[in-house]
């Protein structure tokens, strides 16, 4: 089945610019997300992106897919303490549209 | 759409008890996901259905647990007899092949 593979643990200094990893093994994967999870709060769609792309720019986020290496990226700009949180990589694959996610990573905003 | 509504919110339970957490997905979504969320282990996927069939229960810890979807808008997950184990954050999520939205979650504390 489907792997989603993110490091656990990401800290930078407010201003900074943030970039968390995400590797999955199913080639099939039709869609991509990235969803952010605050303190007592469910899961909620940051921004994704179709495997037909290889970029794309959301304001202070850019989400790179890189196919080959099965690799996806999240890249927040000028990250402020409001970002502090646990940010999910997720894939669809399969005929069913199963959703995998990985561990997540939790991001530590330095003021 | 009020989007996707699990109940309780939380719940308190003796060691022992039955335990059941309620889900209603978004309306015209045929995909239903539960997942378990825990410090040690981050998000599992414990089951998921497609269309009110379970496609895949692998997740499922042991027998304790069970899930069913008796209809296209209501879903729950049983857990009998519960343990101290068991206590975590339980989501439910649904998707019409895209986006998954999820619920806020069943905190559940098993004493």
């Amino acid at each position: 089945g489907e792997d989603v593979e993110q490091s656990l643990f990401l800290s930078v200094r407010e201003g900074d610019s943030s970039v968390i990893n995400c590797t999955y093994t199913d080639s099939s994967s039709t869609y991509l997300y990235w969803y952010k999870q605050e303190p007592g709060a469910g899961l909620q769609l940051l921004t994704y992106i179709f495997s037909n792309m290889d970029m794309k720019q959301d304001q202070r986020l850019t989400v790179l897919l890189n196919k080959k290496d099965k690799h996806l990226s999240l890249r927040i700009a000028d990250t402020q303490t409001g970002d502090s949180a646990i940010y999910f990589c997720a894939v669809i694959s399969g005929g069913y549209q199963k959703v995998t996610f990985g561990i997540g990573t939790k991001l530590q905003v330095i003021p | 759409d009020a989007g996707v509504i699990q109940s309780p919110r939380h719940e308190v339970t003796e060691m022992g008890q039955e335990v059941t957490l309620r889900c209603k997905p978004i309306s015209g979504h045929n995909s239903l996901f539960w997942y378990r969320q825990t410090m040690m282990r981050g998000l599992e996927l414990l089951i998921y259905f497609n269309n009110n069939v379970p496609i895949d229960d692998s997740g499922m810890p042991e027998d304790r647990f069970s899930a069913k979807m008796p209809n296209a808008s209501f879903s729950t997950l049983k857990i009998q007899p519960s343990e101290p184990r068991d206590s975590a954050v339980y989501f439910c999520a649904s998707t019409q092949n895209t986006e998954a939205f999820f619920g806020q979650g069943t905190r559940l504390t098993v004493v």
